[in-house]
């Protein structure tokens, strides 16, 4: 059974980068056969796809993060990681890894989620 | 904005059938998938795909599409299933994931 697991700060300053890293374990993030996700959620609203990162180091990001985004990918950790830089209070919400396999559409396994703060 | 249309608030009584939909220029190429969220829980997949749902999702549960609007259908509501509930699929290029931005089912 496969299981992500974010890691990172729960508290951010301003203006500061966010870093966020998923681990996987149950299965070997080297296969090739996924993208691996961030998705994130502010208290109360919606779910917004961030971007999607696999092992071949190609990258699709959010056009509204792009210019503050960073994917990467670490197959000998099984792991990979999530830099947003120049954050605000905007940026404040609760972050998801997740896995999709390469031509769907669907999110599955996600993480548990991880608060993330951006306060002084 | 999100590029997936789905409706804030839905209602049913108990027992009843609810339709929860999901409106996107995208759903006329690319299929719909959908997740519950539970108060403080991470989104679960219940349906994906023509109309398949993941090991343990009740058989309540179904999905269908009609050119661009994706539908997701509770047939018997059960106390258990009061939650959010949100579509995603791909953007009309294809190269991008898009949510829709959720619908909140009360179970009367």
């Amino acid at each position: 059974q496969v299981q992500l697991q974010e890691s990172g700060p729960g508290l951010v300053k301003p203006s500061q980068t966010l870093s966020l890293t998923c681990s996987v374990s149950g299965a070997s993030i080297g296969i090739g056969r996924y993208y691996w996700s961030w998705i994130r959620q502010p208290a109360g609203k919606g779910l917004e796809w961030i971007g999607r990162v696999h092992i071949s180091r190609s990258t699709k990001y959010n056009p509204s993060l792009e210019s503050r985004l960073t994917l990467s990918v670490d197959t000998s950790k099984n792991q990979f990681s999530l830099k947003l830089s120049s954050v605000t209070a905007a940026d404040t919400a609760v972050y998801y890894c997740a896995r999709v396999k390469i031509g769907a559409t669907e999110f599955d396994p996600w993480g548990q989620g991880i608060l993330v703060t951006v306060s002084s | 904005s999100s590029e997936l249309t789905q409706d804030p608030a839905v209602s049913v009584a108990l027992g009843q059938t609810v339709r929860i939909t999901c409106q996107g220029a995208s759903l006329a190429t690319f299929y719909a998938s959908w997740y519950q969220q539970k108060s403080g829980q991470a989104p679960v997949l219940i349906i994906y795909g023509k109309n398949n749902r993941p090991s343990g999702i009740p058989d309540r549960f179904s999905g269908s599409t009609s050119q661009d609007t994706a539908s997701l259908t509770i047939t018997g509501a059960q106390a258990e299933d009061e939650a959010d509930y949100y579509c995603n699929s791909r953007d009309t290029s294809g190269n991008l994931w898009v949510f829709g931005g959720g619908t909140k089912l009360t179970v009367l």
